[in-house]
């Protein structure tokens, strides 16, 4: 069974633009979370998805969105970017929303310059 | 707010002998999970064990095993007979609220010398 995969790898993009960074989650899995680790910020809690509604958000300003498709892959969006948004952009899913253990892809390193 | 701490930056153990991480967390929540998971240099977080709150049996995974101290609000994770790909960062997360969202402790970062 394939894990949870994400893409780009490694994505460097210059102040003000745009980043899109995708996921799709384990097969059967309807709930896809978003984390981001920062160096010295630790893992925070960015966004969660299911059934293609954003459920929650942590504390993160509003140019940080994304959507949920139907087939539950999901795609993070990051607009105007700013250089502390540098950082490891972990996707994770779990098989509901009402399960407790996710499991995570091995992430996208977004450099900004 | 929900926090996780884990005390110790960095810890080093040989192969072979035994090493325990520490973690520590404060929740409002009445029903929790709390996980460690591992992050090895490729980056990938992989899940090592997860403990149930409502469970005052301890949860074991083969030479992985934790002391859940509910009144404490502790959750040490013990690792017997380290190995050299058990090297790797480590983390103790909680669950939170509706849809079960993971705070992260800061993480300890465990060296197993040959």
């Amino acid at each position: 069974e394939a894990g949870v995969t994400q893409s780009p790898t490694h994505l460097i993009k210059t102040r003000g633009q745009q980043a899109t960074l995708r996921c799709s989650p384990i097969s059967g899995h309807t709930s896809v979370y978003w984390y981001q680790q920062a160096l010295g910020l630790g893992l925070q809690f960015l966004l969660w998805y299911d059934e293609g509604e954003e459920r929650n958000r942590g504390n993160f300003p509003p140019r940080f969105s994304g959507r949920q498709f139907p087939n539950y892959s999901s795609e993070l969006n990051v607009n105007a970017l700013e250089l502390e948004d540098s950082a490891l952009y972990l996707c994770a899913s779990s098989p509901g929303s009402l399960t407790d253990t996710q499991y995570f892809g091995p992430g996208t390193r977004l450099t900004v310059l | 707010a929900q926090t996780v701490t884990q005390s110790q930056p960095e810890m080093s153990v040989q192969e072979a002998e035994t090493v325990t991480l520490s973690c520590t967390y404060d929740t409002s929540e009445s029903n929790y999970y709390l996980f460690w998971y591992k992050q090895p240099p490729s980056r990938q977080m992989i899940l090592v064990i997860r403990q149930e709150a409502y469970k005052q049996q301890n949860a074991t995974e083969n030479r992985f095993s934790v002391n859940f101290q509910k009144a404490a609000k502790s959750f040490s994770l013990k690792i017997s007979d380290s190995q050299l790909g058990d090297t790797a960062m480590y983390f103790c997360a909680c669950t939170e609220g509706a849809g079960n969202m993971l705070t992260f402790g800061g993480g300890t970062r465990l060296m197993v010398k040959p």
